[in-house]
């Protein structure tokens, strides 16, 4: 099933080049996270958004910025590419917290993007 | 905090072999953790998980994995691979139920599964 879209699935552009990367969702969550899987470095946080008004930072959030247009679509943007910035993105969501439930933290993730930055 | 180790990059197995791919995880209060598989090409795709109801947790695909405390581990066991085993798989802590505790995903490096014919 596709609850989670990523758009697109592959890019290459040019460095200075401006690069948005959207990702939908159906699963009706109001958690949204953009990730960057680099080889050997698992999966790194760059922006998280908990609802429409809420977008919080990551651990690698530098050259990027994000927008969260509903509660069913996180854009992440690259204003200026550079080539470290080559990596396979990925888009999750995941459901708010309720009190003494633990089990569904469970995060979901779209197919991903695969950029490269020339 | 919390943090979580994969302590193989990468595991080859024969096919029909089990298969083991280890995690040790690191926190100051009883943690939930996953176990994700990434197939080429494909998302992540969430295999079990432990949220303290069962130390043992049977997932997807005939695979199960054990939560030990006194070893800090949550190892990823199969008694037989699959050629469609071959992926590579992530042990993660989501965020606590907990006041500022923050609210980080916690991702391993990932174990790279190789399953020769």
């Amino acid at each position: 099933d596709a609850d989670v879209t990523q758009t697109p699935r592959n890019r290459i552009t040019k460095t200075g080049k401006r690069i948005m990367l959207e990702c939908s969702q159906t699963k009706g969550h109001d958690r949204m996270y953009w990730y960057r899987q680099d080889p050997g470095l698992g999966l790194r946080l760059i922006y998280y958004s908990f609802d429409v008004k809420d977008i919080n930072k990551g651990e690698i959030s530098d050259g990027y910025s994000v927008s969260r247009q509903a509660q069913a679509k996180f854009s992440l943007s690259l204003e200026s590419a550079i080539p470290n910035q080559t990596a396979l993105y990925f888009c999750a969501t995941s459901p708010n917290l309720r009190l003494g439930v633990s089990s569904y933290n469970e995060q979901f993730f779209g197919p991903g993007t695969r950029l490269t930055v020339l | 905090a919390q943090s979580v180790t994969q302590l193989d990059s990468h595991v080859s197995v024969s096919e029909g072999t089990p298969v083991l791919l280890r995690c040790n995880y690191s926190s100051s209060y009883s943690p939930s953790l996953f176990w994700y598989v990434q197939h080429p090409n494909k998302g992540l795709q969430l295999l079990l998980k432990y949220t303290s109801a069962a130390t043992l947790v049977k997932g997807i695909n005939g695979f199960e994995a054990e939560f030990k405390k006194s070893e800090t581990s949550f190892h990823l066991t199969k008694p037989s691979a699959h050629m469609s085993d071959a992926a590579e798989y992530f042990c993660v802590a989501p965020p606590p139920q907990l006041p500022n505790t923050g609210n980080q995903f916690y991702f391993g490096t990932g174990t790279s599964l190789t399953v020769i014919p």
